[in-house]
């Protein structure tokens, strides 16, 4: 059963950079799609961006220009790193697999990580 | 970006009751579209892909239609686990997005 895992800081400063990684368990990231996405307390979800094993990425053009990711395959993680946040950045950072089974979807997701930015 | 509307936002049911929540994309996305059902606290779950295809272990009364701009879930009988959010998600084309999301409450 693959299983995934965000990690990082809780609290980030405003004007900082959000650094996060999801650790994959249970299965291979090779030959997969990963993706992050965040959902602001109360409201729906964003998706942010999808990186491929092989280090390809996609990400959200409204995020673009903060955004970068990376993959790391021999410890099975990949990261998000969000720079200059701001408050509109708290949210609920969610990793999950894309598969593409037909249709690209998110099969399998981390349980999330609450990122708040603050002073 | 393609915007995806969900209605209603919220509804009210009943364990047993029929419950139809519509997705409409502001283009056609043909059956590029996704269901997840959310619970408070948790992530997102994925219950359709490919707007018509169970997702492994997803109960058979969970279902999904259409194809082109307007797109549905139905739940066949209410179960009491089945109160939640859910949200659709088109994956024809970058950036992916999100319905605003349908919470389902009891009646």
């Amino acid at each position: 059963q693959v299983q995934l895992q965000e990690s990082g800081p809780g609290l980030v400063k405003p004007s900082e950079t959000l650094s996060l990684t999801c650790t994959v368990s249970g299965g291979s990231i090779s030959t997969y799609y990963w993706s992050w996405i965040r959902q602001p307390p109360g409201k729906g979800l964003e998706w942010i961006g999808y990186i491929y094993y092989s280090g390809t990425t996609n990400y959200n053009p409204s995020l673009k220009s903060r955004v970068t990711m990376s993959v790391d395959t021999s410890k099975n993680q990949f990261s998000l790193n969000l720079s200059s946040v701001t408050a509109a950045d708290t949210a609920v950072y969610f990793c999950a697999r894309v598969t593409p089974m037909v249709t690209f979807n998110l099969d399998y997701w981390g349980q999330g990580t609450l990122v708040t930015v603050s002073s | 970006d393609i915007q995806m509307t969900q209605s209603p936002s919220s509804l009210s049911a009943s364990v047993g009751d029929r419950v139809t929540i519509t997705c409409r994309a502001s283009q056609s996305i043909t059956s590029y579209l996704n269901w997840y059902q959310q619970k408070p606290g948790k992530a997102p779950k994925l219950l359709i892909y490919a707007a018509s295809r169970l997702e492994s272990g997803v109960p058979s009364r969970f279902s999904g239609s259409g194809s082109g701009t307007d797109l549905t879930l139905t739940i066949s009988s209410l179960q009491p686990e089945d109160f939640a959010t859910y949200y659709c998600q088109q994956s024809y084309s970058t950036p992916w997005t999100f319905g605003q999301g349908t919470k389902v409450e009891i009646k």
